[in-house]
C-alpha cells in the first residue's frame, strides 16, 4: 500500500515551454502532497505544500507563478513548470502525506532537462 | 524551526561489518523521526520511524535506529552491511503536536559498501 506516482520520469524541453508533471497516490487519499526539487548529491528542498481544494503554500524563493501547482482531488497534484529556462533542469519529486503521524510516501521523482 | 544534521556526507565500510548513519536534529516538543533511502535516479523510499515507544526501532531491509532524547540522536544502524545498501540516506524530522506534515530533511549521506 501507499504507492505514489509521477509521470513523466523523464522530460526534455525547450526554453520557452510549459511542463507539467502529475502525482497520483494510488490507493490512499492524500489531503496534503508536497513538491520538493533536488540538485544533483544535494538534499530535497521543498518546493511547496498543496492541499486538496485550496491554494498551495510556496516556500520562501519559489515562484508561485512559474511552478503551478494544482491539487484538485484526493489523488492528484500537478506542478507546472511554466516558461521553462535550463536553471529550471532538476529532479522533482512528490510525496503525499498518509495519515500516519505525517509520514509521507514519495514518488519515484521526475527529470526535467531544459535545453 | 527544526532542522536536521548528518554530519557524513559519506560513510564507506567493508560488507559484512556494522554500518552506522549518523543524524541529530533540533525541533519543538516531541519530535516524529524518518529514515528514508534513494537509490539513482529515484525517490525515497521509507524505512523506518520513530514516533512513540521503544527507542529502538527495527524497519526494512534489517535496519535499526535508536532515539536517544539527551542527545537529541536518531542513528541508523545496520549489524552487517550489503553491497547492495550502497545508497543515499535522508534523515528527517516533524514536529509533534499537530506541527503539520511538513518534514526537514538532513542533507543526506552516501553510503558505500565495499565488497
Amino acid at each position: 500500500g501507499a504507492v505514489v506516482s509521477q509521470h513523466p520520469s523523464r522530460v526534455i524541453c525547450k526554453s520557452g515551454t510549459s511542463v507539467k508533471i502529475e502525482c497520483r497516490s494510488l490507493d490512499f487519499q492524500a489531503t496534503t502532497m508536497f513538491w520538493y526539487r533536488q540538485f544533483p548529491k544535494q538534499s530535497l528542498m521543498l518546493m511547496a505544500t498543496s492541499n486538496e481544494g485550496s491554494k498551495a503554500t510556496y516556500e520562501q524563493g519559489v515562484e508561485k507563478d512559474k511552478f503551478l501547482i494544482n491539487h484538485a482531488s484526493l489523488t492528484l497534484s500537478t506542478l507546472t513548470v511554466t516558461s521553462a529556462h535550463p536553471e529550471d533542469s532538476s529532479f522533482y519529486i512528490c510525496s503525499a502525506a498518509g495519515t500516519s503521524y505525517g509520514e509521507q510516501y514519495f514518488g519515484p521523482g521526475t527529470r526535467l532537462t531544459v535545453t | 524551526a527544526q532542522s536536521v544534521a548528518q554530519p557524513e556526507d559519506q560513510v564507506n565500510v567493508a560488507e559484512g561489518n556494522p554500518l552506522t548513519v549518523k543524524c541529530t536534529y533540533s525541533v519543538s516538543g516531541n519530535p516524529y523521526l524518518f529514515w528514508y533511502v534513494q537509490y539513482p535516479n529515484r525517490g525515497l523510499q521509507f524505512l523506518l520511524k520513530y514516533i512513540t515507544g521503544d527507542n529502538l526501532v527495527k524497519g526494512s531491509y534489517g535496519f535499526e535506529a535508536e532515539f536517544n532524547k539527551s542527545q537529541t540522536s536518531f542513528h541508523l544502524k545496520k549489524p552487517s552491511a550489503l553491497v547492495s545498501d550502497s545508497a543515499l540516506y535522508f534523515c528527517a524530522v516533524r514536529g509533534g503536536n499537530n506541527a503539520g506534515n511538513m518534514l526537514t530533511f538532513g542533507g543526506g549521506t552516501r553510503l558505500m559498501v565495499k565488497p
